[in-house]
């Protein structure tokens, strides 16, 4: 089965970019999408198919994908941005969807 | 304005069986795929089952596949998830989300499998 790695917590200071990685074999190749989930609520779209913004979305979160590695960048993180984040993929060859095991961002 | 809203959670025993709906407003949901998604306590997401837009066609996960069911009622906008034979790790919240790239979620609904 296909499997997305993310690191487990990513730290980083008020104003700094926090960037969330999300491994799998050859993700280069899938449509990625992000969301944000903050403590008893619903996951939140945040970036789809690798790089594109839903409206409401501030233009600091941005997307990335190649290889074997697709990227989460916030810029000027503020605190309202910590959270969990998770990546996901619809793997196409084995009609599955498949998420990360999440990253906790903390804003220092 | 695009809303889902599940419904139907609760406390059961393995092996009992229960009937998730979500109801959609705002959109028709045989213009989309529609998930579900589960997230045990303290635990990430996990997809539970897809049914596609155009021909309905279904997708599970290996871990529910054979005891959960996933449908749609387009004529109440709903989709369902009945779930046979639980067991204490289908404990979770339950999300029904909307499109491919899940754009939409609704706030989930709590089922706790235990003796």
């Amino acid at each position: 089965s296909y499997v997305l790695t993310q690191p487990p917590s990513v730290s980083v200071a008020p104003g700094q970019s926090a960037r969330i990685t999300c491994g799998g074999n050859n993700i280069g190749s899938e449509s990625v999408h992000w969301y944000q989930q903050k403590p008893g609520q619903a996951p939140v779209l945040v970036v789809y198919d690798d790089s594109d913004r839903p409206s409401g979305i501030p233009e600091r979160f941005s997307g990335s994908n190649s290889g074997n590695t697709a990227t989460l960048t916030i810029s000027r993180v503020e605190a309202g941005d910590e959270a969990d984040y998770y990546c996901h993929v619809w793997h196409i060859s084995s009609d599955h969807r498949v998420f990360g095991g999440g990253t906790k961002l903390t804003v220092l | 304005e695009v809303q889902l809203l599940e419904s139907g959670g609760g406390k059961l025993q393995p092996g009992e069986s229960l009937r998730l709906s979500c109801a959609a407003s705002g959109f028709t949901i045989s213009n989309y795929a529609m998930s579900w998604v589960r997230q045990a306590p303290g635990k990430g997401l996990e997809w539970v089952s897809t049914i596609r837009r155009s021909d309905g066609a279904t997708d599970y996960a290996d871990s529910v596949k054979g005891r959960f069911t996933i449908s749609r009622d387009i004529s109440k906008n709903t989709l369902y998830l009945q779930m046979n034979s639980l067991r204490a790790d289908d404990t979770a919240v339950y999300y029904c989300a909307r499109d491919v790239s899940l754009d939409y979620w609704g706030q989930g609904t709590l089922v706790t499998v235990s003796s």
